[in-house]
């Protein structure tokens, strides 16, 4: 098992540019989630899903947004960057929500200037 | 939702000394309880977790307790090594029917050799 794979694993982007942080899972889990964790800082939900056709926001949901077309895939879509959404994404899977671990992908590390 | 503190920020030991790391959380009904390490530049990886019914949990120099009636968790480094230095960050699962884990705010943990 690969586990999550994220891509890219860096990205530079202008303002106002957009995007798409992919994440895919190969552990048929239903729970997906996209974090932001600047630097030093902790981990903030941004969206989440729990199964394919369902998406929910989480804390910081503005200038983002997300589809769920199959189990395996959660892509992230950055509308119209600015430089506050420069950050490092984690997407995360889990089996039971809330009740079981995250596993974490290798992120992305995203500037944008 | 629930609310998970974390304390303390910052945490410097002496190698061989123990480290013990406070949460504290706001929604009685939580029950699944993990700890992250994140080492610099890289992803969270689940060190320890340990679930409402069980009041401790060990494993080899890592050991988490809980304590329901007061809502707070702990977790104890033992014979701290300087691999050990990271950032840890504990979550709670919320109540019945919790679709994500809510993260502190995390600590930096050095341990000095």
């Amino acid at each position: 098992n690969a586990g999550v794979t994220q891509t890219p694993k860096f990205r530079i982007l202008k303002i106002g540019q957009s995007m798409t942080l992919q994440c895919a899972q190969d552990m048929n889990h239903n729970y997906m989630y996209w974090y932001r964790q600047d630097p030093g800082m902790g981990l903030k939900l941004i969206y989440y899903s729990v199964g394919a056709g369902i998406t929910d926001k989480g804390e910081v949901p503005n200038g983002y947004n997300v589809s769920r077309s199959t189990t395996e895939d959660f892509p992230l879509r950055l509308e119209l960057a600015a430089p506050s959404q420069t950050s490092v994404y984690f997407c995360a899977s889990s089996l039971q929500g809330g009740w079981s671990p995250l596993h974490f992908g290798n992120g992305t590390r995203l500037t944008v200037t | 939702g629930e609310n998970v503190e974390q304390h303390p920020s910052t945490l410097s030991v002496q190698e061989g000394d123990s480290a013990v790391i406070k949460c504290t959380y706001s929604d009685s009904a939580s029950n699944y309880f993990p700890w992250y390490k994140q080492e610099l530049g890289k992803r969270p990886q689940l060190i320890i977790d340990i679930r409402s019914n069980v009041g401790e949990k060990k494993d080899q120099r890592i050991a988490v307790t809980l304590n329901k009636t007061a809502k707070h968790f702990s977790l104890h480094i033992t014979e701290t090594q300087p691999e050990d230095s990271a950032v840890y960050f504990c979550a709670a699962s919320g109540g019945a029917g919790a679709n994500n884990l809510f993260f502190g705010t995390g600590t930096r943990l050095t341990v000095i050799p």
